[in-house]
């Protein structure tokens, strides 16, 4: 089955710089990857997602890159305000048996 | 659209009890799955609905179940709660446009205390 690991568990910056979370992937048939962002509280919300045909995807300060022969994809922020701090999950459709298998989060932590 | 929406957002039941959760998915949508949150195992997959079957389990006792109505509304039902069963349980819903990538929705979750 699929595994996934996320990295790094905590990340702190300061407000109007940039925050990367990469998150790698087993299974080469996984064709779709997908970020979520959770604040206290609230269920996972998804924020950004790409498919395997495109190799980044932006929307506005979020950005998402696929690297798959590495096998591993990235969510990068730009210029963090202090409302993006959250922990953010990625996930990955297990193949074939329509479940994600989740990352472990990162707890983002935007200093004003 | 009104999100995927679930019921009650708070439970406290006593070990032994059994409970059941309410999720009512995005209007269209007929895939329901149902995750399990802990802050040491973190989002763990119970089980996927797709038109009334179920058609994945995740790897939890058979004292987790559910079910999914004609209306693609779904439960979830724990019986003999222990400790550990405490959790945030998140429902979420696809439309499932094709099985190899579609969008799930999450609900805020039912935040279930077992004292």
């Amino acid at each position: 089955g699929e595994n996934v690991e996320q990295h790094p568990s905590t990340l702190s910056v300061q407000e109007g710089d940039s925050a990367v979370i990469k998150c790698t992937y087993s299974d080469s048939a996984s064709n779709y990857f997908p970020w979520y962002k959770q604040e206290l509280g609230k269920g996972p919300q998804l924020i950004i997602d790409i498919r395997s045909n495109v190799g980044e995807k932006k929307d506005q300060r979020i950005a998402v890159t696929l690297n798959k022969t590495a096998k591993h994809f990235s969510l990068h922020i730009t210029e963090t305000q202090p409302e993006d701090s959250a922990v953010y999950f990625c996930a990955v459709p297990d193949p074939g048996t329509y479940k994600y298998i989740f990352g472990t989060g990162t707890r983002l932590k935007v200093l004003a | 659209k009104a999100g995927v929406t679930q019921t009650p957002r708070y439970l406290i039941k006593t070990r032994g009890q059994q409970v059941t959760l309410s999720c009512s998915p995005i209007s269209g949508h007929r895939s329901v799955s149902w995750y399990q949150q802990t802050p040491g195992q973190g989002l763990q997959f119970l089980f996927e609905y797709f038109s009334e079957t179920q058609r994945n389990k995740g790897n939890f006792p058979g004292r987790f179940s559910g079910r999914q109505f004609s209306n693609s509304r779904s439960e979830m039902n724990v019986s003999t709660l222990e400790l550990g069963d405490s959790a945030l349980y998140l429902c979420a819903s696809s439309s499932r446009v094709g099985d190899s990538s579609y969008e799930q929705y999450f609900g805020p979750g039912t935040r279930l205390t077992v004292t």
